[in-house]
């Protein structure tokens, strides 16, 4: 079964600072999908990113950028001269290919709830 | 597109009582999802569909909760009887298929008293 990892529970930084988020992952098969999720204040969950399991290239998106290391099982978030816009719940998400190929369901971890003071 | 649209937004209803969520999917979107949070469990898989036919309803906590796909375009998540630790906000999530995102809807803020 699959499962996510996420270790930091909480993370506050002062605005303009770097801030790494981590997550790991568990899972048997060979194909599968790592997500990001924000969910501000507001309790929407908002699309950052997919990374499928055989693109390990990092990727970067203004100040948003993820580091994907199927070596080690990790898929973490940086957000670099951070905002107090960026102050959010973080989720990390796993998805496998179900039996009959199609989509299966999101493993999410806790989630990080990161802070951003002014 | 007007994305996954779920009703009601917030229902506050007492324990016993027949609670029943909505959600519309994005056009085109072959599979549906229904998710729980809690602050103790965080966000749980609950039932998901594809091409409308249930495919794992394991995450689906007690007999007292039942999920419907009747068409592409319509899916229920149904509580009955309702009890207070069913307390959660519901978000229902569609795709075109795993390569793709999956989006969610607002969410539904369930309150049972």
């Amino acid at each position: 079964a699959q499962k996510v990892t996420q270790a930091q529970t909480e993370i506050s930084v002062v605005e303009k600072e770097d801030v790494t988020l981590d997550c790991v992952y568990e899972t048997r098969d060979t194909t599968y999908y790592l997500f990001w999720y924000k969910q501000p204040p507001s309790g929407e969950l908002v699309f950052l990113i997919r990374r499928n399991s055989f693109d390990e290239q990092n990727e970067i998106s203004g100040r948003y950028s993820w580091n994907f290391q199927k070596s080690t099982s990790s898929f973490n978030f940086t957000i670099t001269a951070s905002q107090v816009v960026d102050s959010a719940v973080y989720f990390c998400a796993l998805s496998e290919v179900d039996s009959g190929g199609g989509a299966d369901g999101l493993t999410f971890g806790k989630g990080t709830h990161l802070i951003i003071q002014p | 597109d007007a994305g996954v649209i779920q009703s009601p937004r917030h229902e506050v209803t007492e324990m016993g009582q027949e609670v029943t969520l909505r959600c519309k999917p994005i056009s085109g979107h072959n599979s549906l999802f229904w998710y729980r949070q809690t602050m103790m469990r965080g966000l749980e898989l609950l039932i998901y569909f594809n091409n409308n036919v249930p495919i794992d309803d394991s995450g689906m906590p007690e007999d007292r909760f039942s999920a419907k796909m009747p068409n592409a375009s319509f899916s229920t998540l149904k509580i009955q009887p309702s009890e207070p630790r069913d307390s959660a906000v519901y978000f229902c999530a569609s795709t075109p298929g795993g390569r793709r995102g999956y989006t969610f809807g607002s969410g539904t803020r369930l309150t049972v008293v």
